[in-house]
C-alpha cells in the first residue's frame, strides 16, 4: 500500500515564475491538504481539497491554488514566485469527511527553492 | 489569531534519559491536538491525537497528557534512545473542520 507521494522532490525556480506541485492521496484517502514549512516553523496550512473543491484555506495569498482530480490526487500552484515562498512543501491526506480527530499522513515533502 | 507554542526548542539527551517537553495552545473552542514525530529526510508521522480533557495516550515508551481547561499537552519518552531522535511537532485543531495548527516543534537529539 504506497503512502502519500509527492513530486517533484526538489525544485529551483527564479523570481516572478510559476510551480506546479504534485501529490497523491494514501489509497483510500479522498482528503488533502496542503503545508508549507518554512525554516524554523512548523508547518502553515494553505488549504485542503474534499471532493474536488478547496473547503478550508489559510493565510495564504490568491498566489497559491490548488487542483484536485477525480482520482483524488492533487496539485498545489504559486504564480509569480518570491524569494519568502522557499520552503518544504508538505501533502498530507486523510480519509472520509476529514475531521480534525483523524490523522493526517503526510508525504516526503517537495523542497523549493527560488532565487 | 490562533498560537501554538512548544518548548524546548531544542533537547539534547543522554541515551537512557527520559525526557518531556511540552505544547501550549489556546484553552477555548479545543477539538484536538495532535503530535507528530518528524525524523530527518522522512515524513512527519502521527503519535497521538486526543480529544478528552485529561486524555493520556501511550505508544510504546513515548505517551502523552493533555489538559485543555489550560491549554498544554505533554510528551514524555522513557529511556529515550538514539532512534527517538527527531523533531516533535503539536497541532491543534479548534472546530471539527478546522484547519490544524502546527506548533513549531522541539528537535530531541539523543546522544548514544
Amino acid at each position: 500500500d504506497a503512502g502519500v507521494t509527492q513530486s517533484p522532490t526538489h525544485l529551483i525556480k527564479t523570481r516572478g515564475q510559476q510551480v506546479t506541485l504534485r501529490c497523491s492521496p494514501k489509497s483510500g484517502h479522498d482528503t488533502v491538504s496542503w503545508y508549507q514549512q518554512a525554516l524554523g516553523q512548523g508547518p502553515q496550512f494553505i488549504f485542503q481539497y474534499y471532493e474536488e473543491e478547496e473547503r478550508q484555506r489559510g493565510n495564504f495569498p490568491d498566489r497559491f491554488s490548488g487542483h484536485q482530480f477525480p482520482n483524488y490526487s492533487s496539485e498545489l500552484n504559486v504564480n509569480a514566485l518570491l524569494l519568502g515562498d522557499s520552503a518544504l512543501y508538505l501533502c498530507a491526506s486523510s480519509p472520509g469527511l476529514a475531521e480534525y480527530t483523524d490523522t493526517q499522513y503526510f508525504g516526503p515533502g517537495t523542497r523549493l527553492t527560488v532565487l | 489569531i490562533l498560537n501554538v507554542e512548544q518548548s524546548p526548542q531544542s533537547l539534547h539527551v543522554q541515551e537512557g534519559d527520559s525526557t518531556n517537553f511540552t505544547c501550549s495552545f489556546p484553552s477555548s473552542n479545543f477539538y484536538a491536538l495532535h503530535w507528530y514525530r518528524w525524523e530527518t529526510a522522512k515524513s512527519p508521522e502521527a503519535l497521538f491525537v486526543m480529544t478528552l480533557n485529561g486524555d493520556e495516550k501511550k505508544k510504546g515508551r513515548i505517551s502523552a497528557t493533555l489538559n485543555t481547561k489550560e491549554g498544554y499537552s505533554y510528551l514524555y519518552i522513557k529511556g529515550s534512545q538514539p532512534e527517538d531522535s527527531a523533531t516533535y511537532l503539536c497541532a491543534f485543531g479548534e472546530t471539527s473542520y478546522d484547519k490544524v495548527i502546527f506548533g513549531p516543534g522541539t528537535s530531541l537529539s539523543v546522544i548514544p
